[in-house]
Protein backbone atom coordinates (compact mmCIF):
# COMPACT_ATOMS: atom_id res chain seq x y z
CA UNK A 1 0.00 0.00 0.00
CA UNK A 2 1.59 3.44 -0.45
CA UNK A 3 -0.83 4.84 2.10
CA UNK A 4 -1.95 8.77 1.75
CA UNK A 5 -0.15 10.25 -1.37
CA UNK A 6 -0.03 13.99 -1.75
CA UNK A 7 0.66 16.21 -5.21
CA UNK A 8 2.20 18.56 -5.59
CA UNK A 9 4.77 18.40 -3.40
CA UNK A 10 5.77 22.43 -3.49
CA UNK A 11 3.71 24.95 -5.44
CA UNK A 12 4.25 28.49 -5.55
CA UNK A 13 1.05 31.16 -6.93
CA UNK A 14 0.46 34.57 -7.50
CA UNK A 15 -2.06 36.24 -5.41
CA UNK A 16 -5.80 35.84 -6.79
CA UNK A 17 -4.69 32.25 -8.94
CA UNK A 18 -6.48 29.01 -8.04
CA UNK A 19 -5.60 25.16 -7.86
CA UNK A 20 -6.30 22.25 -6.13
CA UNK A 21 -4.33 20.05 -3.88
CA UNK A 22 -5.07 16.20 -4.34
CA UNK A 23 -4.78 14.08 -2.01
CA UNK A 24 -5.01 9.68 -2.43
CA UNK A 25 -5.26 7.14 -0.15
CA UNK A 26 -5.21 3.49 -0.82
CA UNK A 27 -6.45 1.48 2.75
CA UNK A 28 -9.88 2.12 2.19
CA UNK A 29 -10.58 4.57 5.00
CA UNK A 30 -13.60 6.38 5.74
CA UNK A 31 -12.24 9.26 7.13
CA UNK A 32 -10.23 11.77 5.24
CA UNK A 33 -8.76 15.08 6.56
CA UNK A 34 -7.43 18.52 5.17
CA UNK A 35 -4.74 20.19 7.67
CA UNK A 36 -2.29 23.12 7.34
CA UNK A 37 0.60 24.30 9.54
CA UNK A 38 2.13 27.05 9.43
CA UNK A 39 6.04 27.64 10.30
CA UNK A 40 6.27 26.50 14.37
CA UNK A 41 2.56 26.28 14.76
CA UNK A 42 0.73 22.97 15.05
CA UNK A 43 -1.77 21.11 12.71
CA UNK A 44 -5.03 23.32 11.87
CA UNK A 45 -8.11 21.63 10.43
CA UNK A 46 -9.65 22.73 7.34
CA UNK A 47 -12.18 20.08 5.99
CA UNK A 48 -12.86 16.69 6.79
CA UNK A 49 -15.11 13.91 5.21
CA UNK A 50 -16.42 10.80 6.98
CA UNK A 51 -17.21 9.09 4.07
CA UNK A 52 -18.19 9.81 0.08
CA UNK A 53 -20.52 12.60 -0.57
CA UNK A 54 -20.00 14.38 3.01
CA UNK A 55 -17.62 16.80 4.17
CA UNK A 56 -17.76 18.94 6.82
CA UNK A 57 -15.82 22.08 7.93
CA UNK A 58 -12.95 22.16 10.48
CA UNK A 59 -11.28 24.71 12.34
CA UNK A 60 -9.66 27.10 9.52
CA UNK A 61 -12.42 26.47 6.36
CA UNK A 62 -12.64 30.13 4.86
CA UNK A 63 -10.98 29.95 1.55
CA UNK A 64 -10.82 26.66 0.87
CA UNK A 65 -13.18 24.10 -0.75
CA UNK A 66 -13.41 20.45 -0.73
CA UNK A 67 -15.57 17.73 -2.59
CA UNK A 68 -15.26 13.47 -1.69
CA UNK A 69 -16.73 11.92 -4.62
CA UNK A 70 -15.02 8.46 -4.13
CA UNK A 71 -13.79 6.94 -1.28
CA UNK A 72 -9.83 7.01 -2.22
CA UNK A 73 -9.89 10.86 -2.80
CA UNK A 74 -10.10 14.18 -0.87
CA UNK A 75 -9.47 17.07 -3.35
CA UNK A 76 -8.94 20.55 -1.92
CA UNK A 77 -9.24 23.81 -3.80
CA UNK A 78 -8.29 27.31 -3.23
CA UNK A 79 -10.15 29.39 -5.27
CA UNK A 80 -8.68 33.04 -5.16
CA UNK A 81 -4.79 32.27 -3.42
CA UNK A 82 -4.40 35.15 -0.85
CA UNK A 83 -0.37 34.81 0.97
CA UNK A 84 -2.21 34.04 4.48
CA UNK A 85 -2.83 30.69 2.86
CA UNK A 86 1.29 30.08 2.67
CA UNK A 87 1.60 27.26 4.23
CA UNK A 88 2.24 23.34 4.62
CA UNK A 89 -0.73 21.55 4.02
CA UNK A 90 -0.94 17.37 5.04
CA UNK A 91 -3.90 15.17 4.08
CA UNK A 92 -5.02 12.73 6.50
CA UNK A 93 -7.11 9.47 6.47
CA UNK A 94 -8.39 6.82 9.06
CA UNK A 95 -10.59 4.19 9.44
CA UNK A 96 -13.47 3.37 11.75
CA UNK A 97 -12.62 -0.10 12.29
CA UNK A 98 -9.02 1.28 13.71
CA UNK A 99 -8.13 2.40 17.00
CA UNK A 100 -10.34 5.73 17.13
CA UNK A 101 -8.78 8.51 15.06
CA UNK A 102 -5.53 7.21 14.25
CA UNK A 103 -5.05 9.07 11.62
CA UNK A 104 -2.09 8.44 8.73
CA UNK A 105 -0.58 10.99 7.55
CA UNK A 106 0.42 12.25 3.43
CA UNK A 107 3.74 13.98 3.06
CA UNK A 108 2.22 17.16 2.55
CA UNK A 109 2.00 19.71 -0.18
CA UNK A 110 4.16 23.16 0.39
CA UNK A 111 2.67 26.16 -0.64
CA UNK A 112 3.67 29.86 -1.68
CA UNK A 113 1.71 32.54 -1.92
CA UNK A 114 3.00 35.52 -3.73
CA UNK B 1 -13.61 26.27 23.77
CA UNK B 2 -11.35 23.17 24.32
CA UNK B 3 -8.02 22.99 23.65
CA UNK B 4 -5.06 20.75 23.56
CA UNK B 5 -1.67 22.59 24.98
CA UNK B 6 2.13 22.03 25.88
CA UNK B 7 3.78 23.61 28.18
CA UNK B 8 7.47 23.50 26.73
CA UNK B 9 7.82 24.30 23.26
CA UNK B 10 11.53 23.73 23.33
CA UNK B 11 13.02 20.26 24.88
CA UNK B 12 17.13 20.12 24.59
CA UNK B 13 18.31 16.38 26.03
CA UNK B 14 21.60 14.69 25.99
CA UNK B 15 22.27 11.09 24.15
CA UNK B 16 21.11 8.68 26.51
CA UNK B 17 18.92 10.40 28.39
CA UNK B 18 15.18 10.02 29.29
CA UNK B 19 13.11 13.15 27.85
CA UNK B 20 9.95 13.65 28.83
CA UNK B 21 7.10 15.58 26.85
CA UNK B 22 3.92 17.19 28.62
CA UNK B 23 0.54 18.09 27.57
CA UNK B 24 -2.81 19.76 29.39
CA UNK B 25 -5.60 19.26 28.09
CA UNK B 26 -9.00 21.03 28.73
CA UNK B 27 -12.01 18.73 28.01
CA UNK B 28 -12.33 16.56 30.48
CA UNK B 29 -15.10 14.53 28.39
CA UNK B 30 -12.00 13.09 25.91
CA UNK B 31 -11.76 9.66 25.96
CA UNK B 32 -8.63 9.39 23.80
CA UNK B 33 -5.48 10.53 23.48
CA UNK B 34 -2.62 10.06 20.66
CA UNK B 35 1.12 11.22 20.71
CA UNK B 36 2.35 12.37 16.99
CA UNK B 37 6.34 12.40 16.20
CA UNK B 38 7.12 14.69 12.99
CA UNK B 39 10.15 14.73 11.46
CA UNK B 40 11.51 18.03 9.49
CA UNK B 41 9.96 18.19 6.07
CA UNK B 42 7.48 14.98 7.01
CA UNK B 43 3.86 14.48 7.76
CA UNK B 44 3.24 13.23 11.24
CA UNK B 45 3.55 9.86 12.23
CA UNK B 46 1.67 7.83 15.10
CA UNK B 47 3.79 7.03 17.84
CA UNK B 48 1.04 5.95 20.76
CA UNK B 49 -2.36 5.99 22.04
CA UNK B 50 -3.90 5.54 25.24
CA UNK B 51 -7.70 5.60 26.04
CA UNK B 52 -9.13 7.18 28.90
CA UNK B 53 -10.00 4.04 30.81
CA UNK B 54 -6.11 3.34 31.67
CA UNK B 55 -3.18 5.46 33.34
CA UNK B 56 -0.13 4.22 31.40
CA UNK B 57 0.79 2.81 28.04
CA UNK B 58 3.93 1.11 26.87
CA UNK B 59 5.52 0.72 24.07
CA UNK B 60 9.03 0.31 22.33
CA UNK B 61 11.35 2.51 24.60
CA UNK B 62 8.03 4.92 24.91
CA UNK B 63 5.60 5.46 27.43
CA UNK B 64 2.14 8.14 27.32
CA UNK B 65 1.13 8.53 31.29
CA UNK B 66 -2.46 9.67 31.80
CA UNK B 67 -3.56 11.68 35.18
CA UNK B 68 -7.13 12.83 34.31
CA UNK B 69 -7.48 14.34 37.44
CA UNK B 70 -5.18 17.24 36.70
CA UNK B 71 -5.80 16.60 32.46
CA UNK B 72 -2.55 16.04 32.03
CA UNK B 73 -0.88 13.91 29.40
CA UNK B 74 2.73 13.12 29.02
CA UNK B 75 4.96 10.71 26.68
CA UNK B 76 8.46 9.36 27.82
CA UNK B 77 11.46 8.85 25.87
CA UNK B 78 13.74 5.95 27.27
CA UNK B 79 17.36 6.31 26.58
CA UNK B 80 16.95 9.09 23.89
CA UNK B 81 18.71 8.78 20.44
CA UNK B 82 19.45 11.18 17.59
CA UNK B 83 16.82 9.83 15.71
CA UNK B 84 14.71 11.09 18.17
CA UNK B 85 14.95 14.07 17.00
CA UNK B 86 11.10 15.84 15.92
CA UNK B 87 8.42 17.91 17.07
CA UNK B 88 6.29 15.90 18.94
CA UNK B 89 2.23 16.60 19.16
CA UNK B 90 -0.53 15.21 21.84
CA UNK B 91 -3.82 15.39 20.16
CA UNK B 92 -7.34 14.61 21.63
CA UNK B 93 -10.15 13.32 20.18
CA UNK B 94 -13.24 15.08 19.25
CA UNK B 95 -15.89 12.71 18.15
CA UNK B 96 -14.74 12.67 14.69
CA UNK B 97 -11.67 14.64 14.49
CA UNK B 98 -8.91 15.38 16.35
CA UNK B 99 -7.64 18.68 18.16
CA UNK B 100 -3.52 18.90 17.67
CA UNK B 101 -1.08 20.76 20.08
CA UNK B 102 1.30 23.40 19.27
CA UNK B 103 3.57 20.81 19.46
CA UNK B 104 7.12 20.76 21.52
CA UNK B 105 10.44 20.45 19.51
CA UNK B 106 12.77 17.85 20.90
CA UNK B 107 16.62 18.16 20.44
CA UNK B 108 19.20 15.88 21.46
CA UNK B 109 22.57 16.39 21.57
CA UNK B 110 26.03 14.46 22.09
Amino acid sequence: NAGVTQTPKFRILKIGQSMTLQCTQDMNHNYMYWYRQDPGMGLKLIYYSVGAGITDKGEVPNGYNVSRSTTEDFPLRLELAAPSQTSVYFCASSSLDFPPNEQFFGPGTRLTVL
Amino acid sequence: GESVGLHLPTLSVQEGDNSIINCAYSNSASDYFIWYKQESGKGPQFIIDIRSNMDKRQGQRVTVLLNKTVKHLSLQIAATQPGDSAVYFCAEKDTDKLIFGTGTRLQVFP
